[in-house]
C-alpha cells in the first residue's frame, strides 16, 4: 500500500469548471506538498502546508490533519491548468528526510 | 526558475553504456535528492545526500551510484544501461522542508 494515495487518477474538465483533486496519506507528516508537472517534465512546487488552507490565485489547498486528507481546488479552470498534479508528504524530521509521493492526477482542461 | 540546475537535459545512449547526470542544488541547500520517473509512473526515490554524506537510500539499483561533492553539486552515475532505465531523472534540493526540483534529465536507452 502506498503511503500517499491520490484520486482521481485522470480528470477531464471543461474550461471554467471547478476542479478538486484529493490526497490521502497514511503516515505522520510534518508537511504536505502539492506539485505541478506540465507535459515536458518540469516539476513546480505549488503549496507546502501543515494545517488549514492556502490560496494562490485560482488555486486553493486545504489539509485536515486529523483525517489525513488534503484537497487541491482549481477555480475557473483554464486549458493552461492541464498538467499532472502530485501530492507529496514529508514525515516528521526525526524519522528521516524522505518524501513520499502520490502517483499523480492527470488533469486535462478542454476549451 | 527553481534554482536547481540539471545537465544534460536530454541524453540518448545505447544499452551497456554508462552515463553521468549532474545536479547543482539551490545556493545554500545542503540536501540533494535523486528521483526516477519512468513513463506513466510516479516519482521513485533513488537516494538522498546531505552535506556530502549519504542520508537515505531508496530503490536504487546496484548499477547506479551517486555522490555529492564538497561544493554540494551531485552526480548520479548509471552504468550497464538497460532499455528499462529510460526515464526522466530529477534532482531536487530542500530547505526548511520545501522541495525544489530541477528540470530533469531525460535519458533514452536504445
Amino acid at each position: 500500500k502506498n503511503e500517499v494515495e491520490q484520486s482521481p487518477q485522470n480528470l477531464t474538465a471543461q474550461e471554467g469548471e471547478f476542479i478538486t483533486i484529493n490526497c490521502s496519506y497514511s503516515v505522520g507528516i510534518s508537511a504536505l506538498h502539492w506539485l505541478q508537472q506540465h507535459p515536458g517534465g518540469g516539476i513546480v512546487s505549488l503549496f507546502m502546508l501543515s494545517s488549514g488552507k492556502k490560496k494562490h490565485g485560482r488555486l486553493i489547498a486545504t489539509i485536515n490533519i486529523q483525517e489525513k486528507h488534503s484537497s487541491l481546488h482549481i477555480t475557473a479552470s483554464h486549458p493552461r491548468d492541464s498538467a499532472v498534479y502530485i501530492c507529496a508528504v514529508s514525515p516528521p524530521s526525526n524519522t528521516g528526510n524522505q518524501f513520499y509521493f502520490g502517483t499523480g492526477t492527470s488533469l486535462t482542461v478542454i476549451p | 526558475d527553481s534554482g536547481v540546475t540539471q545537465t544534460p537535459k536530454h541524453l540518448i545512449t545505447a544499452t551497456g553504456q554508462r552515463v553521468t547526470l549532474r545536479c547543482s542544488p539551490r545556493s545554500g541547500d545542503l540536501s540533494v535528492y535523486w528521483y526516477q520517473q519512468s513513463l506513466d509512473q510516479g516519482l521513485q526515490f533513488l537516494i538522498q545526500y546531505y552535506n556530502g554524506e549519504e542520508r537515505a537510500k531508496g530503490n536504487i539499483l546496484e548499477r547506479f551510484s551517486a555522490q555529492q561533492f564538497p561544493d554540494l553539486h551531485s552526480e548520479l552515475n548509471l552504468s550497464s544501461l538497460e532499455l528499462g532505465d529510460s526515464a526522466l531523472y530529477f534532482c531536487a534540493s530542500s530547505a526548511f522542508g520545501e522541495l525544489f526540483f530541477g528540470e530533469g534529465s531525460r535519458l533514452t536507452v536504445l
